[in-house]
């Protein structure tokens, strides 16, 4: 069974200042990995994804993501926050061989405090 | 423009009462999906499809159907409503293939009183 675990509930952070969300996962075989974000009432929107090749994935909005699969982790990253950032925030997993549908982590909020 | 749509997005209902949400895409996608939203749980899969005729049940599929007759629309029934299916529903849709993302509709919020 595959499984995604998201450490923080919350994530607070000033303006300006760079932020990171973390993820950890688990699958049998080799994964790929998604961020989301989620607006209040609305959908979630793809931000990036970790398919192979380079570890450092960068995606939507000034986003970026490590894959780190010696510690399963793939931590979302941004060098500058910006108020309009504030947002929850999902990690997702499949494992590359099974079925196409997501396993998602419980979600972490981001607050950027101007 | 491409979209995928969910209606109703607000319904109330009764205990008991069969409800159907609709989900609609103009993506000519074959992977489908419903998820469900609680807090706490991030999102957790209801049932998905990868073609027509094709159906799969997911983590939590008890007391939910789908049926998928066209490419476009993947109807989510309750059979009989309960409390406990109280919670924010939402389709997505992705194009086949390995690592294609999935394209999320907006979400119907649904109240079983």
């Amino acid at each position: 069974a595959q499984s995604v675990a998201q450490p923080e509930d919350q994530v607070n952070v000033a303006e300006g200042n760079p932020l990171t969300v973390k993820c950890t996962y688990s699958v049998s075989g080799n994964p790929y990995l998604f961020w989301y974000v989620q607006y209040p009432n609305r959908g979630l929107q793809f931000l990036l994804k970790y398919i192979t090749g380079d570890n450092l994935v960068k995606g939507s909005y000034g986003f970026e993501a490590e894959f780190n699969k010696s510690q399963t982790s793939f931590h979302l990253k941004k060098p500058s926050a910006l108020v309009s950032d504030s947002a929850l925030y999902f990690c997702a997993v499949r494992d590359s061989t099974g079925r196409r549908a997501l396993t998602f982590g419980s979600g972490t909020r981001l607050q950027v405090q101007p | 423009d491409a979209e995928i749509t969910q209606s109703p997005r607000h319904k109330i209902t009764e205990t008991g009462r069969q409800v159907t949400l609709a989900c609609h895409q103009t993506w000519n996608h074959n992977n489908m999906f419903w998820y469900r939203q609680d807090l706490g749980h991030g999102l957790r899969l209801i049932h998905y499809s990868y073609g027509v005729q094709d159906t799969n049940k997911g983590e939590v599929s008890d007391g939910y159907s789908v049926s998928r007759s066209n490419t476009e629309d993947l109807p989510l029934t309750l059979e009989s409503a309960a409390s406990s299916q109280t919670s924010v529903y939402f389709c997505a849709s992705s194009a086949s293939g390995a690592y294609n993302e999935q394209f999320f509709g907006p979400g119907t919020r649904l109240t079983v009183l």
